[in-house]
């Protein structure tokens, strides 16, 4: 079964450089969420999309900004990039706005030199 | 904010061993969830429980929940080498139209490791 597809799998940048991230949910899913975990930290939400409009917003940094197209899939860009902002960003998908069950992708890892 | 607290964060048994983990959160509830997270890698889901449950099983899974303590835990029967990996609660607070908001809200897991 299809799963969600994150890109890259790995991103090496330097300090101040841009980095986008990409995300395509499971087909038919209409809803994407996207997490930062930090080495040995939790999960923390960043910012979600329903429908191709913002769902809700976490904890993102201005310097971060993301949108979902037509196609429902998703990306995240950030600027400006900080030491801080190496982690492991995943997407996750579900349909609905259905939170009972989030497929997480298997992440982007980011680090920033 | 709400937020689930796992402890504890490091546990360590044999084989066979019985696994338990409890995740404590801040605010109501819709539903809890319970996510595994190999190294470095996406989370599964494993199981959700809702406000309205108190006990829910699926294989070698077993999920309390008690609402009025705002707490949860999940057991792992019979462990495997397999098992070995960090265990995260979620919850779930109902969405914008109930108050709440459309996120999971994750703990900071357990890492459990289970020794051949």
């Amino acid at each position: 079964a299809a799963g969600v597809i994150q890109s890259p799998r790995h991103l090496i940048k330097e300090k101040r450089e841009t980095a986008t991230l990409k995300c395509y949910p499971i087909p038919r899913h209409d809803t994407v969420y996207w997490y930062q975990q930090g080495p040995g930290q939790d999960p923390q939400f960043l910012i979600s999309f329903y429908e191709k409009m913002q769902s809700d917003k976490g904890s993102i940094p201005d310097r971060f900004s993301a949108q979902q197209f037509s196609d429902y899939h998703s990306e995240l860009n950030m600027s400006s990039l900080e030491l801080g902002d190496s982690a492991l960003y995943f997407c996750a998908s579900s349909r609905d706005l259905a939170r009972e069950k989030l497929f997480f992708g298997s992440g982007t890892q980011l680090s920033v030199l | 904010s709400q937020q689930g607290e796992e402890d504890p964060q490091a546990l360590s048994i044999q084989e066979g061993e019985n696994a338990t983990m409890n995740c404590s959160y801040k605010t109501s509830i819709n539903n809890l969830q319970w996510y595994r997270q190999n190294s470095g890698r996406g989370l599964v889901h494993l199981i959700l429980i809702r406000s309205n449950e108190r006990e829910k099983h699926s294989g070698r899974l077993r999920v309390t929940l008690d609402t009025s303590k705002k707490s949860s835990s999940l057991l792992i029967t019979a462990s495997r080498a397999a098992d070995t990996a960090s265990y995260f609660c979620a919850t779930d607070n109902g969405g914008v139209d109930k108050g709440g908001s459309e996120k999971l809200v994750f703990g900071k897991g357990t890492k459990l490791t289970v020794n051949p």
